[in-house]
């Protein structure tokens, strides 16, 4: 069966400090991986998506960026953190119709 | 620009009766459409879906109703559990573009009260 993993849970740092979130698939191969944010009181907006290794499509202008370096692994980064980034961020893969969420990602930037 | 509009963040049911959330969209290409169950601190949990060529689909204690003409779609819980306290997300995809998008309401807080 098909799993997604990622990590940490919860995550403190302080502005302007780097940060490096991962999401990795297991049991399925060439997924589309997407990553999400949930910010307070707010819906899911999607912040980056992928349809294969080294393939990123982005669709906010932020201070993140995103990686896809293996055909299951994708990564949230940034070199920066601003205020602004705190949010529950959450990674997903989908084939055809069906999503399937991680667990999330709280992020508290300090 | 919001396509997906979740109008009520919140709601309170007495256990037993029927739970009601609405969702209201306004991209006529949206194909396909999935409620998700979210508890705190988790992701989201895919809880029913139905196509567009449907008005129609249930899955035990959960219906959902698709009105195109409308661009509405409901939830429906009968009857309600104090479980099902979470809050519930709309969502919407096209099948357009390299991957299929999902476009997400704001969410409707859901408390079932014992």
């Amino acid at each position: 069966s098909q799993t997604i993993h990622q990590w940490p849970a919860t995550l403190v740092q302080p502005v302007g400090s780097p940060l490096s979130l991962e999401c990795t698939v297991e049991g399925t191969s060439n997924p589309n991986l997407y990553w999400y944010r949930q910010a307070a009181g707010r819906g899911l907006q999607l912040l980056f998506y992928s349809v294969g290794i080294g393939q990123i499509s982005s669709e906010v202008p932020q201070n993140l960026s995103a990686s896809r370096p293996q055909d299951r692994q994708f990564i949230l980064s940034s070199k920066k953190l601003l205020l602004s980034d705190s949010g529950f961020y959450l990674c997903a893969w989908s084939k055809q119709l069906g999503y399937t969420f991680g667990s999330g990602t709280r992020l508290t930037v300090v | 620009d919001q396509q997906v509009k979740q109008n009520s963040p919140s709601l309170s049911v007495q256990e037993g009766r029927i739970s009601i959330l609405n969702c209201d969209y306004t991209n006529s290409m949206f194909d396909y459409f999935l409620w998700y169950k979210k508890y705190p601190a988790e992701g989201p949990t895919f809880l029913i879906s139905i196509s567009s060529i449907k008005d129609k689909n249930e899955d035990g204690r959960f219906t959902v109703f698709l009105n195109k003409s409308a661009k509405h779609l409901s939830l429906h819980i009968v009857p309600s559990q104090p479980g099902d306290s979470a809050v519930y997300f709309c969502a919407a995809t096209t099948n357009s573009g390299s991957a299929r998008q999902l476009t997400f309401g704001s969410g409707t807080q859901l408390t079932v009260l014992p």
